[in-house]
């Protein structure tokens, strides 16, 4: 059975202050990951899907990058607008994709 | 940006009765598919939706759940007889088959 697992389940950082969160998976036939945003009361937002061990795609100060076992979401010098939660989803072998509990990020000026 | 529409925004409904979610996906994408999310809780998937038939669902897609295509731009969820414990956002989201998927913004449905 696919496993997504999302790390830490809340992250507070100070506006300009780096940081990467983390999505472990397990999976019988990776397909891509997706990372999404959600805003309270939202419905996903797309951001990324990562097809293959060693990809990297980048979107204004977010970067995800992709290994075997995990993917990372580093966001480089946030900024308030980016408090959010970032939701991970694998595709495997069927239709439907399995989301981790995501990762609530708060940035404070 | 094409974007994919829900409506309504927010449902209440008693225990018991019969709700209709609806949806408008993106016009050229031909799979469909139906998440909801508990609060609190993680995304879950409930149907996909792929050439006038149900491609895939979860255990949670029981009989008291059906979807629809009625017509050429409209997908719709229907659940039978609402219990407490089906009170959660329920997303539709669409995919050309090759790029992420597109959500819509979300059902609130509250059942009292």
């Amino acid at each position: 059975e696919d496993q997504v697992t999302q790390s830490p389940e809340a992250l507070r950082l100070q506006e300009g202050e780096s940081s990467s969160l983390n999505c472990s998976y397990t999976v019988s036939g990776l397909r891509g990951l997706f990372w999404y945003r959600q805003d309270p009361g939202k419905g996903p937002e797309f951001l990324f899907t990562l097809y293959s061990a060693g990809e990297e795609k980048e979107k204004e100060r977010l970067k995800a990058t992709l290994t075997k076992k995990e993917s990372f979401l580093h966001i480089t010098a946030p900024k308030p607008e980016d408090s959010a939660t970032y939701l991970c989803a694998v595709w495997g072998s069927g239709y439907a994709l399995n989301f981790g509990k995501g990762t609530s990020l708060l940035v404070t000026p | 940006e094409p974007e994919v529409t829900q409506t309504p925004s927010h449902q209440v409904t008693q225990m018991g009765q019969e709700v209709i979610l609806r949806c408008v996906p993106i016009s050229n994408h031909l799979y469909f598919y139906w998440y909801r999310q508990i609060l609190g809780q993680k995304v879950e998937f409930l149907v996909s939706f792929y050439n006038n038939e149900i491609s895939e669902k979860s255990e949670i897609f029981d009989d008291q759940f059906s979807v629809e295509r009625p017509d050429g731009s409209n997908f719709t969820l229907k659940i039978r007889s609402t219990k407490l414990e089906d009170s959660a956002m329920y997303f539709c989201a669409s995919s050309d088959g090759i790029n992420g998927y597109t959500f819509g913004s979300g059902t609130r449905l509250t059942v009292v």
